[in-house]
């Protein structure tokens, strides 16, 4: 198994529309939970983090984490054109020096 | 500069040769990770090294892959004897260690295709 699993997709979605992105982990020592934005030929770049069990809110974007079920994702409403890129899940444990990041999800807003 | 920059952006390369990538971390960031990402696949790590420790090499996939530190500032990874499974994208992060603080910041990665 996996220590991380993201269906990779792509996800193709019309302008204004909710979108969910998912991650599931094995790795109970996880403690910190994050989600990375990468557009086309550029490096990720850190969206949002969480630690902690329950939903944190920045705008449009909502990262929700569900430890006892080892989930974590990534609610975007009012979807535009501007969030088309790839969205990786990442996790981070004190005792560890590196990111373990998910495949990424390739995701196509369109007008 | 404000943010990490790697050279250079894309390497085109003949198995069988070696390669040398380069990245220059934000100043001040003495954490410095490499990580290579495949096409539909996460990101891989590589190596990280960290001020003046031994650096954590645990992700070099095979013993053609090396990376070095100068000064604590750039770093260079070095790919011999290129393999065309090699091709990838590599990816640099830096970061300054402190309390609550493991924000990495990446910086635009090197495409590297060997034929």
């Amino acid at each position: 198994q996996k220590e991380v699993e993201q269906d990779p997709g792509p996800l193709s979605v019309p302008e204004g529309a909710i979108v969910s992105l998912n991650c599931t982990y094995s790795n109970s020592a996880f403690q910190y939970f994050m989600w990375y934005r990468q557009y086309s030929r550029k490096g990720p770049e850190l969206l949002m983090y969480t630690y902690s069990s329950g939903n944190k809110e920045d705008g449009r974007f909502t990262a929700q984490v569900d430890k006892s079920s080892k989930y974590i994702s990534l609610f975007i409403r009012d979807s535009q054109p501007s969030d088309s890129a790839t969205y990786l899940c990442a996790f981070f444990s004190g005792g560890y020096n590196k990111l373990i990041f998910g495949a990424g999800t390739r995701l196509a807003v369109h007008p | 500069g404000a943010g990490v920059s790697q050279s250079p952006s894309n390497k085109v390369t003949e198995k069988g040769k070696d390669v040398e990538l380069r990245c220059d971390p934000i100043s001040g960031h003495t954490a410095l990770y490499w990580y290579r990402q495949s096409l539909g696949q996460g990101l891989e790590f590589l190596i990280y090294f960290q001020g003046n420790s031994a650096p954590d090499k645990s992700g070099l996939p095979s013993d053609r892959f090396s990376a070095e530190r100068t000064g604590g500032s750039v770093s260079t990874l070095t790919i011999q004897r290129t393999q065309q499974e090699d091709s990838a994208v590599y990816l640099c992060a830096t970061h300054r260690p402190g309390p609550g603080s493991w924000t990495q910041y990446f910086g635009p990665g090197t495409r590297l295709l060997v034929l």
